[in-house]
């Protein structure tokens, strides 16, 4: 069935450094994915998108990168600060059933050290 | 503009209590969710309205009925809460079901006891 993991649960980098956030998806026909970082104690909050059309975007500081060979994706954080630090969730928005819902990845909690 | 506003905030129950979830947006978006969040978990669609006078099942939706009362409100109601069911629910809602990313409200923490 549909499924989004991610590659590591935590991560954690210092200060200044570039983040690099993994997730992997099955559904080869998954045409739409999302990323959201979700601070403590709020909802998930938009961070940028792609679509399969394209293999990489960027955004402020951040960069989405779509491998569809092998299904996966990358969120990449230029420039880390503390104000970084909170949950990381892709998600794929697979439009092919009847309406178009999220499936959410687990997500990776990023550390990030002063 | 508020965007995805979500009463209560938190909210204790002893198993067995019905409470109604309350979620509204001032965006004019047409479709609305609701998911569930347990610790180290993603989130679980429970149900969702992709446009005013229509409801669906999501993944998770034992336990829970949903009512969309108007463009702006989309409710979910525990009829009878189970221990189960503590969680923390988010509501999104997006322009249409296909247009673009979603918009979540703050959170409910709910807890049964």
């Amino acid at each position: 069935g549909e499924s989004v993991g991610l590659h590591l649960p935590t991560l954690s980098v210092q200060e200044g450094d570039n983040s690099i956030i993994n997730c992997a998806y099955s559904n080869s026909a998954s045409d739409y994915f999302i990323w959201y970082k979700q601070e403590s104690g709020k909802g998930p909050q938009f961070i940028i998108d792609i679509r399969s059309n394209m293999d990489k975007r960027q955004g402020q500081r951040v960069t989405v990168l779509l491998n569809k060979t092998v299904k996966h994706l990358s969120l990449q954080i230029a420039a880390t600060q503390p104000g970084d630090s909170a949950v990381y969730f892709c998600a794929d928005a697979y439009y092919g059933g009847s309406q178009g819902n999220l499936i959410f990845g687990k997500g990776t909690k990023l550390s990030v050290k002063p | 503009n508020a965007g995805v506003t979500q009463t209560p905030k938190f909210q204790v129950l002893k198993t067995g209590q019905s409470m109604t979830l309350q979620c509204a947006q001032d965006m004019n978006h047409n479709s609305m969710y609701w998911y569930r969040q347990d610790p180290g978990m993603g989130l679980r669609l429970i149900y969702y309205s992709a446009s005013e006078g229509t409801t669906d099942k999501g993944e998770v939706p034992n336990g829970y009925n949903v009512s969309r009362l108007n463009k702006r409100e989309f409710s979910l109601r525990l009829e009878s809460a189970a221990p189960s069911q503590t969680s923390v629910y988010f509501c999104a809602s997006t322009p249409g079901p296909r247009d673009g990313t979603q918009y979540f409200g703050p959170g409910t923490r709910l807890l049964v006891l």
